[in-house]
């Protein structure tokens, strides 16, 4: 099983509003990312886990918070967001960090009204 | 902190020409990695190149990494209907504390005409 499963495919929330986002492998990688894409631009990275403990944080503003509950669970927290964060959210894998190729998700299409 | 730069940002051609796609760090890398993401899609692994003066194939796609571990270029020899999409370098460095950097290109978006 090489796939990365990410829930909802499609998000729409006001800007009070708290949802998350979910992001599921059973791959055995170590390595877990969220990335956030915007139209016409390459993926972003937001943040890295390795081993269930965050390791980089790209200076994502607090309104993003995630979570790993397990080796397989990756979650994204969002609260107040503002419409700029409207984008594409993509999870992805990897063995572990380095060399070692991502499987992607196919993402969640969020729209912050 | 690192840069990588991809050129062109577009190229449209008939399907059977041949294409090709470059890309520049502003540093040395560990390796480079290709992916493909086609419309609506998510990005997905091509290839990975490490050493110095690599080449690498896969049917009509030939990637190659620099001699000074600066540069790639992935090139498709008789372009398809199929080839469509947007493909992203993405060079890896590390830190001295041991952590990993992956930094995509902007990507260069393929339109093939049938």
């Amino acid at each position: 099983d090489t796939e990365v499963t990410q829930t909802p495919k499609h998000l729409v929330m006001g800007m009070t509003n708290k949802k998350s986002l979910k992001c599921e492998q059973h791959m055995g990688h170590r390595a877990m990312y969220w990335y956030k894409q915007k139209a016409k631009k390459p993926p972003e990275l937001m943040f890295v886990y390795s081993y269930e403990k965050l390791s980089i944080n790209e200076s994502v503003p607090s309104r993003f918070s995630p979570e790993c509950p397990n080796s397989s669970l990756l979650n994204l927290h969002l609260h107040a967001l503002q419409p700029e964060d409207s984008a594409l959210y993509l999870c992805a894998s990897s063995q572990d960090m380095g060399y070692y190729e991502q499987y992607f998700g196919p993402g969640t299409r969020l729209t912050v009204t | 902190g690192q840069q990588v730069m991809q050129i062109p940002q577009y190229q449209h051609v008939q399907e059977g020409e041949d294409f090709t796609t470059y890309c520049n760090s502003s540093t040395t890398l560990s390796n480079i990695q290709w992916y493909k993401q086609r419309p609506g899609g998510h990005p997905v692994f091509l290839i990975q190149l490490v050493k110095s003066g690599e080449v690498k194939k896969q049917k009509r796609l030939t990637f190659q990494f620099g001699e000074a571990k600066k540069n790639s270029s992935l090139h498709i020899t008789a372009t398809q209907t199929t080839d469509v999409g947007t493909y992203f370098c993405a060079g890896l460095s590390t830190s001295g504390a041991g952590s990993y950097q992956l930094t995509f290109g902007k990507g260069t978006k393929l339109s093939v005409i049938p």
